[in-house]
């Protein structure tokens, strides 16, 4: 079974602009979560969509939004790009995102804010 | 909000066993144990679950004390390619579904031959 695929690996941005990224979640799984990490701030939950719906988010400015499509995949939005968004973005997926569901993560998209 | 108290670092030699212990103390009766290993530039890789008692798979162990209080996860024989960080999640069961995952700062294994 394919794992979770996010896409682009990297991509750099000047402040201001806006930046999308994309997840393919395992097949079947109908939860997909947000995570950002950074060194100082290890990783930090952005938002969790189950069913096209934003069901949980975290403490993050409305600059960063994310939706769901009906297969499931998942994108991630940051606009008015800063510095300080410089960070690894990982989306992780899980069978129904309750507690007892182990969360599966893709390898990131590397994000470097210019 | 059940927060998790790790070791930041730990040394281990190849073949031995390693104990990482957490301390969660304000679990919650709906929360699950788990661990992560990652690896510099690639996502979080899920090792094991538990929710009370012994968990083992092929890879470790995790053992959950009767108060669930603590979870110490057990990695038999490392090897070099142990070395990793690795986070104890305790998850949080939202109304209405869903988690909000809180990762805490992880512990550093090295492993040395």
């Amino acid at each position: 079974k394919a794992g979770v695929t996010q896409t682009p690996r990297y991509l750099i941005k000047t402040r201001g602009q806006q930046v999308t990224l994309s997840c393919s979640p395992i097949s079947g799984h109908r939860s997909v979560s947000w995570y950002q990490q950074t060194p100082g701030q290890g990783l930090q939950f952005l938002f969790e969509y189950f069913s096209e719906t934003q069901r949980n988010k975290g403490n993050f400015p409305g600059r960063f939004s994310g939706r769901q499509f009906s297969n499931s995949r998942s994108e991630m939005n940051v606009s008015t790009l800063e510095l300080g968004d410089s960070a690894l973005y990982l989306c992780a997926s899980s069978l129904e995102g309750g507690a007892g569901s182990p969360l599966h993560f893709g390898n990131g998209t590397r994000l470097t804010v210019t | 909000l059940a927060k998790t108290t790790q070791p930041i670092s730990m040394d281990s030699y190849e073949g031995q066993e390693v104990n990482i212990t957490c301390s969660h103390n304000n679990i919650a009766t709906n929360d699950y144990i788990t661990w992560y290993q990652q690896f510099p530039s690639q996502g979080p890789r899920f090792i094991i679950q538990g929710y009370k008692t012994k968990v083992t798979n092929e890879v470790a162990s995790l053992f959950i004390p009767a108060d669930r209080k603590s979870s110490t996860l057990s990695l038999p024989r490392v090897s070099l390619s142990d070395t990793a960080v690795y986070y104890c999640l305790v998850g949080l069961m939202l109304t209405g579904g869903g988690n909000k995952l809180t990762f805490g700062t992880g512990t550093q294994l090295k492993v040395e031959l």
